[in-house]
């Protein structure tokens, strides 16, 4: 069995300011583990994956995710916001052979 | 490559109406999936097929049906609709079950 947890519905940020935004998983096989962006109105696209290679993992528009396993989490980072950035983000989590269950998606907000 | 696509964009409909929303995808995936995007609630996978010839449920099947026509090509009827299956529906392809997955722009239902 698998799930993923997404801590805070809404994430609210200075233009500028660090982001993070918390992924917990469970799962019962090695997990890959994925984030995507959702923009408005439009369907998902992929951010990164971490699928047992480095425990780092560099995605697309500076975000980058940091794969613990002793804390079970996957949080995604980006050093410094842009307005750009507002959009809804969804962590999955699947393995080998399994179909990835999605979180419920955290809303970046970015203030000006 | 237009990658997914789904028709249509939107639609509306009058309870106990039937219609059916069409994907289409060419990158040559062998896995497609049909979910459901509600306010709060994440995506929840309606049905599900691994490869040409196969479909399965997934979390939130009832009322639904589905028939992978081809390779290419992944249809969700809706045979009788009610107010509750007013959502948006997202298809999705990818290469393996375990693979990354690749969104279409979604179809917007409002059910009456």
């Amino acid at each position: 069995a698998q799930s993923v947890t997404q801590l805070g519905s809404h994430v609210s940020v200075s233009e500028g300011a660090l982001v993070l935004l918390r992924c917990n998983y469970s799962s019962s096989v090695p997990p890959y583990l994925f984030w995507y962006v959702q923009y408005p109105n439009q369907g998902l696209q992929l951010l990164l994956k971490y699928t047992s290679a480095a425990t780092l993992v560099k995605g697309i528009n500076g975000f980058e995710a940091e794969f613990k396993k002793s804390e079970t989490s996957f949080h995604l980072t980006k050093p410094s916001a842009h307005m750009s950035d507002a959009a809804e983000y969804f962590c999955a989590v699947g393995g080998l052979g399994y179909i990835p269950t999605f979180g419920r998606g955290t809303s970046l907000i970015v203030h000006p | 490559n237009a990658g997914v696509t789904q028709t249509p964009k939107f639609q509306v409909l009058k309870t106990g109406q039937s219609m059916t929303l069409q994907c289409a995808q060419d990158m040559n995936h062998n896995s497609m999936y049909w979910y459901r995007q509600d306010p709060g609630m994440g995506l929840r996978l309606i049905y599900y097929s691994a490869s040409e010839g196969t479909t399965d449920k997934g979390e939130v099947p009832n009322g639904y049906n589905v028939s992978r026509l081809n390779k290419r090509e992944f249809s969700l009827r809706l045979e009788s609709a009610a107010p509750s299956q007013t959502s948006v529906y997202f298809c999705a392809s990818s290469k393996q079950g375990q693979d990354t997955q690749y969104f279409g722009p979604g179809t917007r239902l409002t059910v009456l």
